[in-house]
């Protein structure tokens, strides 16, 4: 398997411009997860579907920021308009919420720098 | 609401030195324990993981980590470590409630250094 994938894997633009971030989870799991890591504030879930559906949203930091799970197989996160507080790695994450259940399964992240 | 404190937010060590990684949890309900780590610029991998059964629990690359359920804690341990397990740990927990979903609660991190 090829595990959880992310692209891009750095992405670098100005203040004010739109992001998206996109994530492809294991095949299989039916739980996806989006996390933010920043030094100063380490790792914070950000919102967590479950079957598509987002089960909690409320570690989103504010209205710039919506995810979406059109299909079992695809995430997307977007930020506009970005700000350079936004300049974070953002991790997608999945599992399997059902038997026999499974652990988090990370991906190696987005590095976002907002200039 | 769980919540779990890593009690140190860095650990440097000699190279063959053990090394002990300290957890400690609250939740009014059982829980499922985890150890990741990440190494620098990659996601988080997990080490090792108690569900049930026995509060010994072997991992990946040697580490081992031992469940005490009077004293919610989770320690991780290795008896000698090596240059190539400098990174971050990240202890995470969750409900061990088959409608809580996967959602992990996590520490805020040991960096573990290991020094020639």
């Amino acid at each position: 398997d090829a595990g959880v994938i992310q692209s891009p894997r750095h992405e670098v633009t100005e203040m004010g411009q739109e992001v998206t971030l996109r994530c492809k989870p294991i095949s299989g799991h039916n739980s996806l997860f989006w996390y933010r890591q920043t030094m100063m504030r380490g790792l914070e879930l950000l919102i967590y579907f479950n079957n598509n559906v987002p089960i909690d949203d409320s570690g989103m930091p504010e209205d710039r920021f919506s995810a979406k799970m059109p299909n079992a197989s695809f995430s997307t996160l977007k930020i506009q308009p970005s700000e350079p507080r936004d300049s974070a790695v953002y991790f997608c994450a999945s599992s399997l919420d059902s038997p026999p259940y499974s652990e988090q399964y990370f991906g190696p992240g987005t590095r976002l720098t907002v200039t | 609401a769980q919540s779990v404190t890593q009690l140190d937010s860095q650990v440097p060590v000699f190279e063959e030195a053990p090394v002990e990684l300290r957890c400690n949890y609250s939740s009014s309900v059982s829980v499922y324990l985890f150890w990741y780590v990440q190494y620098p610029n990659q996601g988080l991998q997990l080490l090792l993981k108690y569900l049930s059964g026995s509060t010994l629990v072997k991992g990946i690359n040697g580490f081992e980590a031992e469940f005490n359920k009077s004293q919610t804690s989770f320690h991780l341990r290795k008896p000698s470590v090596h240059i190539s397990d400098t990174a971050e740990y990240f202890c995470a927990v969750r409900k061990n409630l088959e409608t809580s979903g996967s959602r992990l609660t996590f520490g805020e991190g040991t960096q573990l250094t290991v020094n020639p």
